[in-house]
């Protein structure tokens, strides 16, 4: 199947300081990849759409000028938690939607990354 | 996007079937039901995904009524790393979707 990594797979950092997160489709081609958060023993909570070349899309009630997304290519997507505080801190995951046909799967199928733990002190 | 409902938790033992029901009401007609699986401090993974009757595949089956108003998951012979939380998502498959996750359902497998 296709597989979509993330770097760091955690991370500890000061409060004000920002970090990048990065969302990698491996071995297929992603025009659109989502943004989630999810905090302890709760559901993952969409933040935003990235599309390839062109500005997110971000959910109500989500910062998009504290969370930077960037798209450049069809295999990266970046996000970036500027300014973090303690509240920032979660489990963030990305997932990729293949743009074409993979073996044995779906068209319009989604493919998580195994996430980043971001603990802001 | 059609609003899902599972049970919180459920327990089981090693070996036995676990079956989860998720209730659906207002799918829509182009609306399919998909299941992921996500074990803590990873990311969701696709467990399998159907519109009508049934869907079985090397993982779990997948049961879906006629009126499609719900659907139920069914694991066969669970073992302890069956443990995680199942999540169904109700939308339809075309360009553009976004996924919208519930609740879900903590499955512990006991020994």
């Amino acid at each position: 199947g296709a597989v979509v990594s993330q770097h760091p797979s955690w991370v500890i950092c000061k409060s004000g300081t920002s970090v990048k997160i990065e969302c990698r489709s491996l071995d297929f081609q992603a025009t659109t990849m989502f943004w989630y958060r999810q905090f302890p023993k709760q559901s993952l909570m969409l933040m935003a759409t990235s599309n390839e070349g062109s500005k997110a899309t971000y959910e109500q009630g989500v910062e998009k000028d504290k969370f930077l997304i960037n798209h450049a290519s069809l295999t990266l997507s970046t996000l970036t938690v500027t300014s973090a505080h303690p509240e920032d801190s979660s489990f963030y995951i990305c997932s990729a939607r293949v743009r074409q046909p993979v073996a044995g799967g779906l068209y319009n199928e989604q493919f998580f990354g195994p996430g980043t733990r971001l603990t802001v002190l | 996007l059609a609003k899902t409902t599972q049970p919180i938790s459920m327990d089981s033992y090693e070996g036995q079937e676990v079956n989860i029901t998720c209730s659906h009401n207002n799918i829509a007609t182009n609306d399919y039901i998909t299941w992921y699986q996500q074990f803590p401090s990873q990311g969701p993974r696709f467990i399998i995904q159907g519109y009508k009757t049934k869907v079985t595949n090397e993982v779990a089956s997948l049961f879906i009524p006629a009126d499609r108003k719900s659907s139920t998951l069914s694991l066969p012979r669970v073992s302890l790393s069956d443990t995680a939380v199942y999540y169904c998502l109700v939308g339809p498959k075309a360009a553009g979707n976004k996924l919208t996750f519930g609740g879900g359902t903590r499955v512990l497998v006991k020994p």
